[in-house]
């Protein structure tokens, strides 16, 4: 069974529209990340939510934005998407485990941006 | 600036053999450590996770850890084209961030 899911797999969007991916995970994890992945490229992290706590990158540009309205869910909204913004956006979840510091992430299988 | 490097490759052995995946990271307070497979255009799939210093095996993958040498490792014994990929390695030091590397891309050849 799926634990992390992500819709659509695919999204083409026009250069400057609006768009929104979404995530949902049903491992109840408290974290849920949102990675950018261009090819050939290491994920790199965008922002992430631990339980309702928002932490942005800080060079995550303001194009992007996001929201948790549950531990179940959360979106990615690209604002005003540019050519530069084509990539794989990636979902992960995780846990905050004690002693260990954060448990390992698990991916969902990503959406594939295409910006024309 | 938390760094994790890794030679990027591409690595190739021949099939059977034994591929050897190297990561070094720059942060000593670091605790967990990870090893992601991902094929081509796929999302990352958790191969091992480590978190004392020693080996770790999980069937046909080793996972080995130095932290006083700040080193992590991944050895695929017996290595299959099927394991064909990038390897991320993939770091945590008690915060929520992780910290990848830029990946290694093994080819094994038939």
């Amino acid at each position: 069974d799926a634990m992390v899911i992500q819709n659509p797999r695919y999204q083409v969007t026009q250069f400057g529209k609006p768009v929104t991916l979404s995530c949902s995970q049903t491992l109840n994890h408290n974290v849920m990340y949102w990675y950018q992945q261009k090819s050939s490229q290491a994920p790199k992290l965008l922002f992430h939510y631990y339980d309702k706590d928002f932490n942005n990158e800080a060079d995550t540009p303001d194009n992007f934005q996001s929201r948790r309205p549950n531990t179940s869910f959360c979106f990615l909204d690209i604002r005003s998407p540019g050519l530069g913004d084509a990539a794989m956006y990636l979902c992960a979840t995780s846990r905050v485990a004690g002693e260990w510091g954060t448990d390992t992430q698990y991916f969902g299988p990503g959406t594939r941006l295409t910006v024309l | 600036q938390k760094e994790v490097e890794q030679n990027s490759g591409p690595l190739s052995v021949p099939e059977g053999a034994i591929a050897s995946l190297n990561c070094t990271y720059s942060d000593r307070g670091s605790q967990s450590f990870f090893w992601y497979r991902q094929y081509s255009g796929k999302s990352p799939e958790l191969i091992m996770s480590i978190y004392s210093n020693g080996d770790k095996e999980d069937g046909r993958f080793t996972a080995q850890l130095n932290k006083a040498s700040q080193y992590v490792s991944l050895l695929i014994r017996d290595s299959q084209p099927s394991d064909s990929a990038t390897y991320l390695c993939a770091v945590n030091n008690y915060g929520q961030n992780f910290v990848f590397g830029p990946g290694t891309r093994l080819s094994v050849l038939p």
